[in-house]
């Protein structure tokens, strides 16, 4: 059965620091790999998606997120987070031939001016 | 771009009404899916569908029931709301094996 942990359930930051939120995942075989982000009273909006090829993944507003096989894991990342980027993250995996994406419990962002 | 949207951004009902939540993708995406989100609980799956007239249960299905009679609606019912379905309510879809869209979310307060 596939499973996702986000160890923290909050993270704060200083506007302009760089950011790395971990998630890890339980599954046999190579999954496909999501990050969501979702601001107050709003929707999932998908940031970025991994299901094969370069490690490395690029996403949307200056996120990216890298998929290391070897430790189970696909940590987001920014360079320079800036106050908009306070919101919910959810981490989420999906395993081949699944319908259904299990989603981590999520991590709160702070973002201090 | 993908869109979902969903028929109300906040909703108050009464105790025993019968509640319809209405989800709508454009994308003839294949997959669907109701979930509820409470805090500390994270997105808990209440039902999905993989196609018309398919649907399975989810985690907590308890309650809910729901209707998928064209490819790009799935709705939720409430049969008889109580309290403790007040909760935020998000739809997602997804085709074959891609990204789910998620909707903006229902806020269904229960009085």
């Amino acid at each position: 059965a596939q499973s996702v942990t986000q160890p923290d359930i909050h993270i704060t930051v200083s506007e302009g620091a760089s950011l790395e939120l971990r998630c890890n995942y339980s599954y046999g075989a190579t999954p496909y790999l999501f990050w969501y982000v979702q601001s107050p009273g709003q929707g999932l909006q998908l940031l970025l998606k991994y299901f094969s090829g370069d490690t490395l993944v690029q996403g949307i507003k200056g996120f990216e997120a890298e998929f290391k096989r070897s430790q189970s894991s696909f940590n987001l990342r920014k360079p320079s987070v800036h106050w908009s980027d306070a919101a919910e993250y959810f981490c989420a995996v999906l395993s081949g031939g699944s319908y259904i994406p299990t989603f981590g419990r999520g991590t709160s962002l702070i973002v201090h001016p | 771009d993908v869109k979902v949207t969903q028929s109300s951004r906040y909703l108050v009902k009464r105790t025993g009404e019968k509640v319809f939540l209405e989800c709508v993708q454009d994308m003839d995406h294949e997959n669907m899916f109701w979930y509820r989100q409470d805090p500390g609980l994270g997105l808990r799956l209440i039902y999905f569908s993989y196609d018309v007239k398919m649907k399975e249960k989810g985690d907590i299905p308890e309650g809910y029931s729901v209707s998928r009679e064209k490819k790009e609606r799935f709705s939720l019912i409430l049969e008889s709301a109580s309290t403790n379905q007040t909760s935020m309510y998000l739809c997602a879809s997804r085709p074959g094996q891609g990204a789910a869209y998620f909707g903006p979310g229902t806020r269904l307060t229960v009085t």
